[in-house]
């Protein structure tokens, strides 16, 4: 069965500091694998994707990368900001189903 | 380009009522999806269309969920009648068919909260 899981499930960090997200993935055949973050009232709003050859890519202060041997993905924030306070959500693509797996989705807040 | 629009942002009824949502996906996307998102868990698709044809819609609720996407562009999803355990953020996205890697572009949502 398509699964994607994400951990922890909530997390508090202060300002400054850096975290890191996790996501697992039993989604085959794998196509890619996106990362959301989604603002307290607003829709998701893509990051950046990670496709089976990619095993870092940065954003600015986000660095996503992928493991596809053991179907991980971890997303990295550094020196965290008050604005960064949103859930982030792991979707991974399926190749050739058009279907787009969703995680739960991480929750953090960054305290000043 | 303008954004995913989507209204009404909240809505209250109560159980037994009906309601409906509206969407306007960005300018040329074939590929148009709502999801539901409950309290602290990852959007869950209910229907995609491509065009105005349906695509998937495994998962709606088909005995009080409709939705439809006339002429391929604006999409309304209507609830009828409503449960308690329908409350949540109805989100609406939209991809262009181009590039499977494409990534989703999401409205902000419209909160229903159903007494």
């Amino acid at each position: 069965k398509n699964q994607v899981e994400q951990s922890p499930q909530s997390l508090i960090i202060l300002e400054g500091k850096n975290c890191t997200l996790q996501c697992n993935y039993t989604v085959s055949p794998f196509s890619n694998l996106r990362w959301y973050k989604q603002d307290t009232g607003r829709g998701p709003v893509s990051l950046t994707i990670m496709t089976f050859s990619e095993n870092t890519k940065s954003n600015g202060r986000y660095t996503a990368t992928l493991d596809a041997d053991t179907k991980q993905s971890s997303l990295h924030i550094t020196a965290s900001q008050l604005s960064d306070s949103a859930s982030y959500i792991c979707v991974v693509s399926a190749r050739g189903y058009n279907k787009l797996i969703f995680g739960a989705g991480t929750r953090l807040a960054v305290h000043p | 380009e303008a954004g995913v629009a989507q209204s009404p942002r909240y809505k209250i009824i109560e159980k037994r009522q009906s309601v409906a949502f509206w969407c306007n996906p960005i300018s040329g996307h074939a590929t148009l999806y709502w999801y539901q998102q409950i309290l602290g868990q990852g959007p869950k698709l209910l229907i995609q269309f491509q065009n105005n044809g349906v695509v998937d819609d495994s998962q709606l609720p088909k005995d009080r969920f409709s939705a439809e996407r006339l002429k391929g562009v604006d999409s309304t999803l209507k609830i009828q009648p409503a449960k308690l355990e329908d409350s949540a953020v109805y989100l609406c996205a939209s991809r262009t068919v181009l590039g499977r890697d494409s990534p989703l572009h999401f409205g902000n949502g419209t909160r229903l909260t159903v007494t």
